[in-house]
């Protein structure tokens, strides 16, 4: 399994500022995901990060307030951008091929205040 | 669609007891792949276990063992003698195959398990 780290680990933020939280993978995988789980909540899928193309956002997020970069195999950033309160939370970075378990990052959490 | 559910939001029992937490899944393809992860107070998921559609063994490791059946789309998870220790939130999730170029998986809501000593 691969051994996955999250910088910063936690983080409190002001209103209307940007954080960019690091991912970084001791090997090389194919496919990067990010997350956000809310408090008390389930994971939510921000968007799927392959080397060498854009990221693939799902319903509800977009580039502009989650911009993710994925500049090689090894390693990605995640942006939350313009941030309120609402943007609270813990965000996870994983791993994983197709059909197969993905592994994840100890997490970043956020408070804005 | 896919989908997950996890009714038991919270189950609380006395350690050494055997507890089960729910899992009834959704899909349409034929080939999938089921998962449980937990995730302790620290906040890291832990990856437990791996089951796809054509293998309805039922998986036993240590204390905790999974019992897979297609015909009730469950994919239930029993842990024996419970400890302090097993203390955590634990999440079903669900990939089909067919999603391989997009590939996600579908988590259910979770079950949060207290163990009182």
């Amino acid at each position: 399994s691969a051994v996955i780290s999250q910088k910063p680990s936690r983080d409190i933020c002001q209103r209307g500022t940007s954080l960019t939280i690091q991912c970084q993978v001791d090997s090389q995988v194919t496919m990067m995901f990010w997350y956000r789980q809310q408090p008390g909540q389930s994971l939510t899928l921000i968007a799927t990060a392959n080397q060498g193309s854009e990221a693939t956002y799902e319903s509800g997020f977009v580039i502009d307030k989650f911009p993710i970069s994925r500049p090689n195999l090894t390693f990605s950033t995640l942006t939350v951008s313009n941030m309120s309160p609402e943007d609270s939370s813990i965000y996870l970075c994983s791993v994983g091929e197709p059909r197969n378990e993905q592994f994840f990052g100890p997490g970043t959490r956020l408070t804005v205040l | 669609a896919q989908k997950v559910t996890q009714a038991q939001t919270e189950i609380s029992v006395v350690e050494k007891e055997d507890v089960t937490l729910d899992c009834v899944y959704e899909t349409r393809d034929t080939t999938y792949y089921l998962f449980w992860y937990k995730q302790p107070p620290s906040g890291e998921l832990v990856f437990l276990i791996r089951r796809n559609s054509f293998d309805e063994q039922n998986e036993i490791s240590g204390r905790y063992s999974w019992n897979f059946q297609k015909s009730t789309s469950s994919f239930n998870f029993t842990i024996t003698a419970s400890q302090v220790v097993d203390s955590a939130v634990y999440f079903c999730a669900l990939s089909e195959a067919f999603l391989d170029s997009n590939y996600q998986l579908i988590w259910g809501a979770g079950t949060k398990l207290i163990i009182k000593p």
